[in-house]
Parts: structure tokens; sequence; C-alpha cells
């Protein structure tokens, strides 16, 4: 079954240092990945996406993944965090099944302090 | 602006009680998903629409029900066999197909009182 595993609940850093929040995957076809950010009380906007080109993937407000199938991680990462940037990311995989289903991680507090 | 619309974005009920959750998508999309979010837990698939006129259940779909009489429009029911609905629901909306993007709307956080 697929499945999605963020590996830290909530990550605190610096503003101006870099970010890393962790994800684990597993599954049994060609997976397509997604990281999501949503601020409080709003809804999910997408960072970036993963479907089986290049692996290392750039999103939006200086994100970035890389995809590496040998450890099924799909980690996110940014070299330098800003105070906007706190919020809680999701990893998320989709069944590639003919019919979209996203499966979500528990999600990662980012915290950010000056 | 396209977009999916949840109304309202507070919404009270008493025990026993029925609520309705609005959903509406300008996006011409195919699909449409209704998640549940509670602390800790991530977000967890209620129902999800392929096409209009027809549904399946999610996960999670015990106390719940939806329709799809519309492509715009995926409103959910929490119905009083739902033993703990106090939550944060997400409506989406995504292109049928290879995978691609889901597109959320603003939430609607259900409380009861």
């Amino acid at each position: 079954a697929q499945s999605v595993t963020q590996l830290d609940s909530h990550v605190s850093v610096s503003e101006g240092t870099p970010v890393l929040l962790r994800c684990n995957y597993s599954s049994s076809y060609s997976p397509s990945l997604f990281w999501y950010v949503q601020h409080p009380n709003k809804g999910l906007q997408l960072l970036l996406k993963y479907t089986s080109a290049a692996t290392l993937v750039k999103g939006i407000n200086g994100f970035e993944a890389e995809f590496k199938k040998s450890e099924t991680s799909f980690h996110l990462t940014k070299p330098s965090a800003h105070m906007s940037d706190a919020a809680e990311y999701f990893c998320v995989v989709s069944l590639n099944t003919g019919f979209q289903k996203l499966v979500f991680g528990t999600g990662t507090r980012l915290l950010v302090s000056p | 602006d396209g977009g999916i619309t949840q109304s309202p974005k507070y919404l009270f009920r008493k025990e026993g009680q029925n609520v309705t959750l609005s959903c509406e998508q300008n996006l011409n999309h195919d699909a449409m998903y209704w998640y549940r979010q509670d602390p800790g837990q991530g977000l967890r698939l209620i129902y999800y629409s392929q096409i209009v006129n027809d549904f399946q259940k999610g996960d999670i779909a015990e106390g719940y029900s939806v329709s799809r009489e519309k492509k715009e429009s995926f409103p959910l029911t929490v119905t009083s066999a739902q033993k703990n609905p106090t939550a944060f629901y997400l409506c989406a909306s995504s292109m049928s197909g290879p995978p691609d993007e889901a597109f959320f709307g603003q939430g609607t956080r259900l409380t009861v009182v």
C-alpha cells in the first residue's frame, strides 16, 4: 500500500538559515509526489510536484525537493528561511491507478524565529 | 478568478443535527474531493467524485453523504451518525486522468456545540 511518512512533526529554524523537511514514501508503483503548504486556517497550496521527469524539482518561493528512489525519499529544502515560510507542510503521494487519489503525510510544522 | 469556494467558513452544529457544507468550483475540473483534517493526522479522504452523478467512498465515509448533480458543485452533508464531526473540512478539485495538481478551497471549520 502507498504511504507517506514525514519524519518530523515540528522543525524550528532561524530566519536566513536552511530548511530541511523530510519525507519518505512507500509505493508499489512509480509514484507521483507533491509538497503542499498550509497557512493557519487556510486551504492547501501546491509548492512543487514530481511526476517522473527530473529528479530535482524546483517549486515556488525558493523551495525545491529531490526524488531519491534508492532512499525512497522526497525531502523539501530551501537555502534561506523567511518569516513568511512559517506554516504546515504536507508531503503527498498520488496513487497512479487511473484515478488520482492523494495520500497525505501527517504534516510538519515549520517555525521560523527572527 | 478561477478557484474553489467553500462556505461557510465557520459552522456550528448541535448534536443530532445534519449540516451541509458547500463546495463550488469554476475550474472546469472533473474530479472533486472532500477531506477531513484533524490535528496531527494530516488529511483523510471522505468522498470523491470523478464525474457528475457518480461518487465513491473514501477512507472515512461513515456518517457523511455527498451528491454531484452538477460539475461545479460537490456538497457534503455531515449527518447525526457522525460521532465526532468537529474538524476542519477541505474541498479540492483536479483534472481526472494522470496525476495533476489538486486545488483546495479555504476550508470550513465545523464545531459541535
